[in-house]
């Protein structure tokens, strides 16, 4: 099976810079994935990777290293409607379908 | 835009009845996947199909079963509804190439 791991909750203070961390293991691994979820509302995509390296995308960049089953998700200049769940998501390939699997998500917590 | 609608918003059962749980997706997606999210649990897949008629379980499938009769339609049932399912479910579909899920804005089931 997939073990994937986030920390339950993390703060920060608007302006600044936050990363949240994900630690997967795995087989068959074929991609992860990044959403965000505000509260009452369904997840929405944020960022994907494959490769090893940096993806930057506006104020959010994320992280992946697949020799360490590592990946981070960066946002700068927090606002506070980024107050939301991070959820980190990793894909595997089995037998010609590909199944993603949730973290238990992080709850970031913007403040003033 | 992608659009994933649920029958539901907000639906209470009596214990022991039977639920349906419908999920419509527009863009022509392969693969769709039914979740339950529950506080502290995270998403966990409950089945996913990955063509009309195909079906496969998915980590947490007792006491639920699926019906994909049409490919823009992916159906949950409750065949006798519980109190430990009481819980938000979310739909979600993807292409064949297995790009970013895209969820519908969840059916928060509570049984009685």
């Amino acid at each position: 099976g997939q073990n994937i791991d986030q920390p339950t909750e993390m703060t920060a203070t608007e302006g600044a810079i936050v990363q949240i961390n994900c630690t997967y293991q795995t087989s068959g691994f074929n991609g992860l994935f990044w959403y965000q979820q505000h509260a009452g509302e369904a997840p929405t995509f944020l960022s994907y990777n494959v490769l090893d390296g940096l993806e930057e995308k506006g104020r959010f960049s994320s992280f992946l290293s697949r020799s360490k089953g590592y990946s981070y998700l960066l946002l700068k200049e927090l606002q506070m409607k980024d107050s939301a769940s991070y959820l980190c998501a990793v894909r595997v390939s089995s037998g010609g379908s590909y199944i993603p699997t949730f973290g238990r998500g992080t709850s970031l917590i913007v403040h003033p | 835009d992608v659009k994933v609608t649920q029958s539901s918003r907000y639906l209470v059962k009596r214990t022991g009845e039977k639920v349906f749980l419908e999920c419509v997706q527009d863009m022509d997606h392969e693969n769709m996947f039914w979740y339950r999210q529950d506080p502290g649990l995270g998403l966990r897949l409950i089945y996913f199909s990955y063509d009309v008629k195909m079906k496969e379980k998915g980590d947490i499938p007792e006491g639920y079963s699926v019906s994909r009769e049409k490919k823009e339609r992916f159906s949950l049932i409750l065949e006798s509804a519980s109190t430990n399912q009481t819980s938000m479910y979310l739909c979600a579909s993807t292409s064949g190439q297995g790009s970013e899920q895209y969820f519908g804005p969840g059916t928060r089931l509570t049984v009685t």
